[in-house]
């Protein structure tokens, strides 16, 4: 079974601190893998999408990287704000129906 | 730019009862799916299409029927509905079959439904 285990599942930081979150996948032929934003009763918000040819991608004080081998990829926030807490989500593509298999999630709170 | 609009954004319904979640994309998106979002299990995908006319199951489709008659519009509709289907429902698009092909999904902003 594909599975995709996000850690922490939680996160408090004081505000300016960079941070790193997790995401670990089983299936090593996966075709992109993209990081997600969900504010509370929100729906989510594509921030990064890596694809299985890529290793990084950036887009302001965010970085994602892509380690297919072992199964592994990381969001980096640089100079976290309080205006980032949100919950986080990554996913990566899975065979032909184009569905997504997500983690569930790490909850990011950045504090004044 | 309206993206993608889901409607309503809350619902109450009782055991039996049927409704229509609606949404619509504004992107020219070929690719649109539904989502469930629950506590402990994550976002699982219930059905899909990758065009007008084309529907297809996801990973938890029973209780749930789809049509796509426009590229536009992809209703979801529960026939009878039942507690264990009280959840948070999304709906997304994208260009191409956004798993298969490296495009962004793009998400509504959620129906939450309470099934009594």
């Amino acid at each position: 079974k594909q599975e995709v285990t996000q850690i922490p599942a939680a996160l408090s930081v004081p505000e300016g601190e960079n941070l790193v979150l997790n995401c670990s996948f089983t299936d090593s032929a996966i075709y992109n893998l993209q990081w997600f934003r969900q504010d509370p009763g929100k729906g989510l918000t594509s921030l990064l999408l890596i694809q299985s040819s890529q290793r990084e991608q950036t887009s302001g004080r965010l970085n994602a990287s892509l380690d297919k081998s072992s199964g592994r990829s990381t969001l980096y926030i640089a100079a976290s704000q309080p205006g980032d807490s949100a919950t986080y989500l990554c996913a990566h593509g899975s065979g032909n129906t184009g569905k997504l298999i997500f983690g569930q999630g790490t909850t990011l709170q950045v504090k004044p | 730019n309206a993206g993608v609009t889901q409607t309503p954004k809350f619902q109450v319904l009782k055991t039996g009862q049927s409704m229509t979640l609606q949404c619509a994309q504004d992107m020219n998106h070929e690719y649109m799916s539904w989502y469930r979002q629950d506590p402990g299990m994550g976002l699982r995908l219930i059905h899909y299409s990758v065009g007008a006319g084309i529907t297809d199951q996801g990973e938890v489709p029973n209780g749930y029927n789809v049509s796509r008659s426009t590229t536009e519009d992809f209703p979801l509709r529960l026939l009878s509905a039942a507690p264990s289907q009280t959840s948070v429902y999304f709906c997304a698009s994208s260009y191409t079959a956004g798993g298969r092909t490296n495009e962004k999904l793009f998400f509504g902003s959620g129906t939450q439904l309470s099934v009594l």
